[in-house]
């Protein structure tokens, strides 16, 4: 398909363990973006790509979160240590420059 | 502090009627806009967007009001489906265009249009 790829699709895993999640954006969008939505919020911006950069890591709610992005495409964010309060939707997004952002269905992440 | 605001957490319609979701902004650096609708297990999908220059943008039966003197923006829908049953989100960003840095987000008003 053409659009952003996200995986897997839903993750329950146990307090304390690491987990990885995975944005296959949309080809030729330059830019990158993770967001979360927590129960019953909106959306939170986590961090964003531009190439393999990331000019704005401002939304990374602690340094257990962290994300890389390699060959200007597939973008990996990690949680280390993972806590209850982990637990969300977690949203890839990517866009050209200056066009709206593309979303994938997201990964439902369970911190037992 | 939440600077994009929908104080209406859902809104219930009658089929064929309109729609109107509202959103207010705090910060007067946002220059660009946008509505994304949201299904439920799904990612949201883009809807609208405006631009600071303009107070209106309209694309079928969509219809985005800017009113930058109010910090205030409102989608309309004409008429309302049943298939426009989502969650709506309001997003604004503080450069043209998404990619220039991030959006930042409402809480969402989930709308129900019932037949």
């Amino acid at each position: 398909g053409a659009g952003v790829s996200q995986s897997p699709s839903n993750k329950v895993t146990e307090k304390g363990k690491d987990v990885e999640l995975r944005c296959d954006p949309i080809s030729g969008h330059t830019a990158l973006y993770w967001y979360r939505q927590s129960l019953g919020q909106g959306l939170e911006f986590l961090i964003y790509f531009q190439g393999n950069s990331a000019p704005d890591k401002s939304g990374l709610p602690s340094d257990r979160f962290s994300a890389e992005r390699t060959g200007g495409s597939v973008s990996t964010l990690t949680i280390q240590r993972t806590q209850q309060e982990d637990s969300a939707v977690y949203l890839c997004a990517s866009s050209k420059p200056r066009n709206e952002q593309f979303f994938g269905p997201g990964t439902r992440l369970t911190v037992l | 502090d939440q600077q994009v605001k929908q104080n209406s957490p859902s809104l219930s319609v009658q089929e064929g009627r309109i729609s109107i979701l509202n959103c207010d902004y705090t910060n007067s650096m946002f220059d660009y806009f946008l509505w994304y609708k949201k299904y439920p297990a799904e990612g949201p999908t883009f809807l609208i967007s405006i631009s600071s220059i303009k107070d209106k943008n309209e694309d079928g039966r969509f219809t985005v009001f800017l009113n930058k003197s109010a910090k205030h923006l409102s989608l309309h829908i004409v008429p309302s489906q049943p298939g426009d049953s989502a969650v709506y989100f309001c997003a604004a960003s503080a450069s043209y265009g998404g990619s220039q840095g991030n959006l930042i987000f409402g809480k969402g008003t989930k709308l129900s249009v019932k037949p």
